[in-house]
Parts: structure tokens; sequence; C-alpha cells
């Protein structure tokens, strides 16, 4: 069983759409943070959320952590093709050693011109 | 700062031979994670140190994976023998001690085993 559910799986839209995926747990998370990771390169830090029911804007994506501290969402505006990528949820548990991140499956996303 | 270097970027090997993969972490980072990828599986760590010493390698699947960092700026995951099913992205990533740091990634070694 994944410990960070990620949905949807794999999302197509078109250029200009908006779009909303989600990271969920039934564990507590002390922090969760997003990546995006394109093709042949490492996934890279997009946003960690720390404190539940925290917001934050990074231009046209905005990422929110829940009350209970166990999901979160990612919420692009008018897409554009350049956010085509893999996006991984990742969370260090509240009892885990500091630095372990369990990673979500990820959403691969498709944005065509 | 050159982020975290991984070599070599590609390496096919032939079932049952030893594979050795590289890391140099970014600079005064002190804890050291190796991640292997696959569709199948998604991102998986593998083992991680802190201050040069491992602290968590449950996710090692084998004891033909290990891994030894005998420095701060340098750590090697080594595989013997290997098996197809080792046939992955292995990533190396970096950060400082805590959990809200960031983790910031390589750009991976893909490992193909024939």
């Amino acid at each position: 069983t994944q410990l960070l559910e990620q949905s949807p799986q794999f999302l197509s839209i078109q250029e200009g759409e908006n779009l909303t995926v989600y990271c969920n747990s039934s564990s507590v998370f002390s922090s969760l943070q997003w990546y995006r990771q394109e093709p042949g390169e490492g996934p890279v830090l997009l946003v960690t959320v720390v404190t539940g029911g925290e917001v934050k804007k990074l231009k046209r994506l905005t990422f929110q952590f829940g009350d209970a501290r166990k999901d979160s969402s990612l919420h692009i505006t008018a897409a554009q093709p350049g956010d085509t990528g893999l996006y991984l949820c990742a969370g260090v548990l509240i009892d885990t050693n500091a630095g372990k991140s369990t990673f979500g499956d990820g959403t691969t996303l498709t944005v065509k011109p | 700062d050159a982020g975290v270097i991984q070599s070599p970027r590609h390496e096919v090997t032939e079932m049952g031979q030893e594979v050795t993969l590289r890391c140099k972490p970014i600079s005064g980072h002190n804890s050291l994670f190796w991640y292997r990828q696959t569709m199948m599986r998604g991102l998986e760590l593998l083992i991680y140190f802190n201050n040069n010493v491992p602290i968590d390698d449950s996710g090692m699947p084998e004891d033909r994976f290990s891994a030894k960092m005998p420095n701060a700026s340098f750590s090697t995951l080594k595989i013997q023998p290997s098996e197809p099913r080792d046939s992955a992205v292995y990533f190396c990533a970096s950060t400082t001690t805590g959990g809200r740091s960031p983790l910031h990634f390589g750009n991976g070694t893909r490992l193909t085993v024939t």
C-alpha cells in the first residue's frame, strides 16, 4: 500500500485549461513537498508546505496543505505546454528521522498546445 | 553551484557484472540519499546517510546492493552481481539535515542490465 496516493495518475489537457492534482494519505506529515520532474532529469522542488491549512502560490500554481496535514493539492491555472511533466508529492512523517521523505507515484501531466 | 553530480549518466551491462554508481553531493549538504525510480514502483528510497554515516538502509533490496560514503563529497552505490530486474534510473539527492529541507536531486544514472 502506497503511503502517499496521488491522483489522477495521468492527465492530458489543452493549453489554457485549469487542473488540480491531489496527494492523499492517512498519515500525518511534518512537512510536504511538491516536485516536478522532466524526462532525463531529477525531480526539482516547487514548494514546501508545513502548516495545516497553508496555501502557497507560485505564479499560476497554487498549493494547499490540508488542515490535518494528511493531504495536499496542486492547482494550475491556465496550463501551458511548459507545465508538462511528472508532479510528485513527498512527505516527512511526524515520527520519522528528519530528512527521510516518502514519495507518491506521481501525476504525469501533458499540456497540448 | 554545480548541483548534485552523478556518473555515469547511462550504464549498460550484462547480468552478473558489477556496477558502481557515483555521486557528488552539493558542498555543505550533510545528508545524502540514494533512490531508485521505475515505472512500476515509482521513486523508492534505498539508503540514506547523515554526516557520512548510514542511517537507514531498509530500502536496499538485497545483499547484492551496497552503498558507501567515505567522505562528505562522495558516495557510491554498488550492485554485485547485477540482474535484469535492477534496470532502473538511480538518483542521488542531498540536503541539509532537517525534515523541512528539500532534496536536491542529480540527473540520475539510467542502468540497463541485459
